[in-house]
């Protein structure tokens, strides 16, 4: 059963525009969500991360918007670049009381 | 480097040889997570420990695989009797106790022939 469900699986956006990947979960348990960066060869690296007591968080170009009711989370990139090309994994915990489980990731390629 | 290392960074070996893989969490962090990952997918959860106390072991986590934390710093993760399917890159996490932010090292690429 996949607890956590992550779409697209892949994405094309031009330089300058904005990057949209999309995550489900269906444990209700869940209150932690972060969102990794993973390129080529290399581990995940935490890029930001939300508790459902918000609806949105805000770091740089990268937005998290929250949907408890929905159970859905998203990730926003904002004027995204060719470096930001690599596979963005979602995520969620029950307050690291269980391991994280993961999306299946989304590899995006930002084209100048 | 303060973070998570892991070594070696790549392992060939043939099927049915055993291999061992080491993992150094940052060093005041008291737990240490061990993942899977095969090509497209996401992370999978294998075992994790808390100081030297191992806490949950994933379904995932056959009687071929076994992990230590000895003295609650390092960890190992051995695999018997490799099997063409264990090829996969074997990551490591480690965070402290009561935080869910995990901080993955590089991991370990193993290529079983």
């Amino acid at each position: 059963q996949q607890q956590v469900k992550q779409s697209p699986q892949s994405l094309i956006v031009q330089k300058g525009g904005i990057s949209i990947i999309n995550c489900a979960y269906e444990n209700t348990a869940f209150d932690y969500f972060p969102w990794y960066q993973q390129f080529p060869g290399k581990g995940p690296a935490l890029l930001i991360a939300i508790r459902p007591d918000v609806s949105e968080k805000k770091e740089g170009r990268f937005t998290i918007s929250f949907n408890k009711s929905a159970k859905q989370f998203s990730l926003h990139i904002m004027d995204s670049q060719p470096g930001d090309s690599a596979t963005y994994f979602c995520a969620a915990s029950d307050s690291g009381n269980t391991p994280l489980v993961f999306g299946k990731g989304t590899r995006l390629s930002v084209i100048a | 480097d303060t973070g998570v290392s892991q070594d070696p960074r790549h392992k060939i070996t043939k099927r049915g040889q055993n291999v061992t893989f080491r993992c150094d969490p940052i060093s005041e962090h008291n737990r240490l997570y061990w993942y899977r990952q095969t090509l497209g997918q996401g992370p999978e959860f294998l075992t994790y420990f808390q100081n030297e106390a191992q806490l949950e072991k994933s379904r995932l986590l056959s009687d071929r695989f076994s992990a230590e934390r000895p003295k609650g710093s390092f960890s190992t993760l051995e695999i018997q009797r490799t099997e063409q399917g264990d090829s996969a890159m074997y990551l490591c996490a480690s965070s402290l106790a009561g935080s869910p932010t995990q901080y993955f090292g590089p991991g370990t690429r193993l290529t079983v022939l």
